[in-house]
């Protein structure tokens, strides 16, 4: 156990919908990103927060959006989805210094679009 | 254009017997490297690192062998047991930090 939770663990949604992934990282951890991994893809990073502001962004489409509350707790929204968006959504966190290279994974959220 | 690459999807080996997982990287800024294990329905575990001032990380059954000159690393595990059937995740990292992944290799070790 990572430490690093993640609901739900399944999501079933058509076309054109709206979703909301949720993480909660380590405690003391102050990071939370955000990665993609579609069949037989590796692990797309899509984007970061550190304590509660955006840091950095990577290919994360314009239709998918996150935030990091006060709490750190930090929520991926997916909309308009498409079929291509069906993949394993993982949050990660780091610790606040040190080796931030070394991040803790939750579980993943598998979405499927249908 | 994959900067970490994992050209080989899978590896059968024989418990006991050594694994070698293979990674290349394009980049050269990137100067921190790790390995990852994932399980079925969890999420990607951390394995082992290394910077790039070393050639070699060692820990347990498992080294880190890195080779700046041809942009390769590996990770060897010896020996082999069951409980390491896994998919392996070479990842890099440059300045930002972020690590970059490969696809991942998936490990398969026969008792």
């Amino acid at each position: 156990d990572s430490g690093v939770t993640q609901t739900p663990k399944h999501l079933i949604t058509a076309t054109g919908q709206r979703v909301t992934l949720r993480c909660s990282p380590r405690s003391g951890d102050l990071s939370v990103y955000w990665y993609q991994q579609s069949l037989d893809q590796g692990l797309q990073f899509l984007i970061q927060y550190y304590n509660g502001e955006e840091r950095a962004k990577g290919n994360i489409l314009e239709r998918f959006s996150a935030q990091q509350f006060p709490d750190l707790h930090s929520e991926l929204n997916l909309s308009s989805l498409e079929l291509g968006d069906s993949a394993l959504y993982f949050c990660a966190s780091s610790p606040p210094a040190g080796v931030a290279y070394e991040q803790y994974f939750g579980p993943g959220t598998r979405l499927t679009v249908t | 254009d994959q900067q970490v690459k994992q050209n080989s999807p899978s590896l059968s080996v024989q418990e006991g017997r050594i694994s070698i997982l293979n990674c290349d990287y394009t980049n050269s800024m990137f100067d921190y490297f790790l390995w990852y294990k994932k399980y079925p329905a969890e999420g990607p575990t951390f394995l082992i690192s290394i910077s790039s001032i070393k050639d070699k990380n060692e820990d347990g059954r498992f080294t880190v062998f890195l080779n700046k000159s041809a942009k390769h690393l590996s990770l060897h595990i010896v020996p082999s047991q069951p409980g390491d059937s896994a998919v392996y995740f070479c990842a890099a990292s440059g300045g930002s930090y972020i690590p970059t992944f490969g696809r991942g290799t998936s490990l398969i070790v026969h008792p």
